[in-house]
């Protein structure tokens, strides 16, 4: 089985200012990761994802997240953020085949909250 | 292109009754995923297709919960009996999955909000 640990329920951080929102999963195969953004009232966006390869991954709107497999780590980070990246914000694994592959495990969420 | 469409974007019901929601999936999207997000949680999948066939239910209450995929694209969820607990949002995602791959981008329709009384 697989899972996944958000480690803020909560990440306040002013404009402009960066950020990081910490993501581990726990998993005894190979994983795919994701994050995923999701506004008020909307579904889910992907934010970025990583396969394989560079374990250092760049999305949409200026996020970027670093692949660690010692520390089974996913971390998101942006260096400056902005008002409209408030959010929640999902971490999500998924294995790397065999007859479960696609199930996408959800972390728990993290909303970001950017102030002015 | 549009993207996944869901309806309705809300319901309310009052306990016992049941309700039924339909997602259509973006345009030759083969696979198909209905995932169950309560408050303050992340999704949790429900059931996923690939085509017609269901090929992972086994989080899906098969007691009070359906799912149909007739044709292989459109799909609907049904609830029936509705229990108070069963108030969440519901999402519909789709993506391009083909057999003996993975990573491929589920796409994620906005959802049906459900609250029963």
């Amino acid at each position: 089985a697989q899972s996944v640990t958000q480690l803020d329920s909560q990440v306040p951080v002013f404009e402009e200012a960066p950020v990081e929102l910490r993501c581990n999963y726990s998993s005894s195969v190979s994983v795919y990761l994701f994050w995923y953004v999701q506004y008020p009232n909307q579904g889910l966006q992907l934010l970025l994802k990583y396969l394989s390869g560079s374990t250092l991954v760049k999305g949409i709107n200026g996020f970027e997240a670093e692949f660690n497999k010692s520390q089974t780590s996913f971390h998101l980070r942006k260096p400056s953020v902005h008002i409209s990246d408030t959010a929640e914000y999902f971490c999500a694994v998924s294995h790397a085949g065999g007859t479960s592959y696609g199930k996408l495990t959800f972390g728990q969420g993290t909303i970001l909250t950017v102030h002015p | 292109e549009a993207g996944v469409v869901q309806s309705p974007r809300y319901k309310i019901i009052e306990k016992k009754q049941p309700v039924a929601f339909w997602c259509n999936p973006i345009s030759g999207h083969n696979t198909l995923y209905w995932y169950l997000q309560n408050l303050g949680q992340g999704p949790e999948l429900l059931i996923r297709y690939e085509n017609e066939e269901a090929v992972d239910d086994s989080q899906l209450p098969k007691d009070r919960f359906s799912a149909e995929r007739l044709k292989g694209v459109d799909s609907t969820l049904k609830i029936q009996p509705a229990e108070l607990g069963d108030s969440a949002v519901y999402l519909c995602a789709s993506s391009l999955a083909r057999a003996g791959k993975s990573g491929e981008t589920q796409y994620f329709g906005p959802g049906t909000r459900l609250l029963v009384l």
